[in-house]
């Protein structure tokens, strides 16, 4: 079992460009969450997903951020037109089951570090 | 709506030496509690939770936390610390009804030799 697998690991785009964010969960999961964590600071949630379907998105900025987990493929947090202050490390965590009746509550992937220059 | 404070940025111990990381939340209906760690640019690992049962949990590596309800603390502990202890702290909570856990803002933990 490979565990929750993101890629890239280290991602560097300029101002006003897009940024893409994959993540693979668990084989067997089918839950995923995005977190971001700024420099210094704890994880904030970001975005709750099933597959196909936003089960919460109260973390996620109104702009510019989108989220989605198709049916094939993996989970991709999308950033468009980036700024400075998105710089941080995404973690993307995965779950057999919703919320914390896994048991181990959620696996967490090594997450991608975005720096925007 | 549910949160978790982590009261201090940075806890240092001396080898050998117990620990406590303090943790206390606040969240509506029965808490699911967790203890999450994590190592230079990795991501997090799962160290115990608590959801039901003794308020003493034990866990990953010789960790422990006690739940207590009255205090709404859920505290992280280890007998006697490593300096491979030495990481960033999380305390996460989620109410039984949510599917989210939210964190702490995490305390550093250093063990000196």
């Amino acid at each position: 079992n490979a565990g929750v697998m993101q890629n890239p690991r280290h991602l560097v785009r300029r101002r006003g460009q897009e940024a893409r964010l994959r993540c693979s969960p668990m084989k067997g999961h089918s839950h995923v969450y995005w977190y971001r964590q700024l420099p210094e600071e704890g994880l904030k949630f970001m975005v709750y997903l099933q597959k196909e379907n936003i089960i919460d998105e109260s973390g996620m900025p109104k702009e510019r951020f989108s989220a989605e987990f198709p049916k094939e493929g993996p989970s991709i947090l999308r950033i468009q037109q980036v700024v400075r202050g998105d710089s941080a490390a995404y973690f993307c965590a995965s779950s057999p089951l919703s919320g914390t009746q896994g048991a181990k509550g959620y696996t967490f992937g090594s997450g991608t570090r975005l720096t925007v220059v | 709506a549910q949160s978790v404070a982590q009261p201090e940025d940075q806890v240092n111990v001396a080898e050998g030496n117990p620990l406590t990381v303090k943790c206390t939340y606040s969240v509506s209906g029965n808490p699911y509690l967790f203890w999450y760690v994590q190592y230079p640019n990795r991501g997090l690992q799962f160290l115990l939770k608590y959801i039901t049962g003794d308020n003493l949990v034990k866990g990953s590596y010789g960790f422990e936390a006690e739940f207590n309800k009255s205090q709404t603390s859920f505290h992280l502990k280890k007998p006697s610390a490593l300096v491979s202890d030495s990481a960033l702290y999380f305390c996460a909570v989620s109410s039984s009804s949510a599917s989210k856990i939210i964190f702490g803002s995490g305390t550093r933990l250093s063990i000196r030799p």
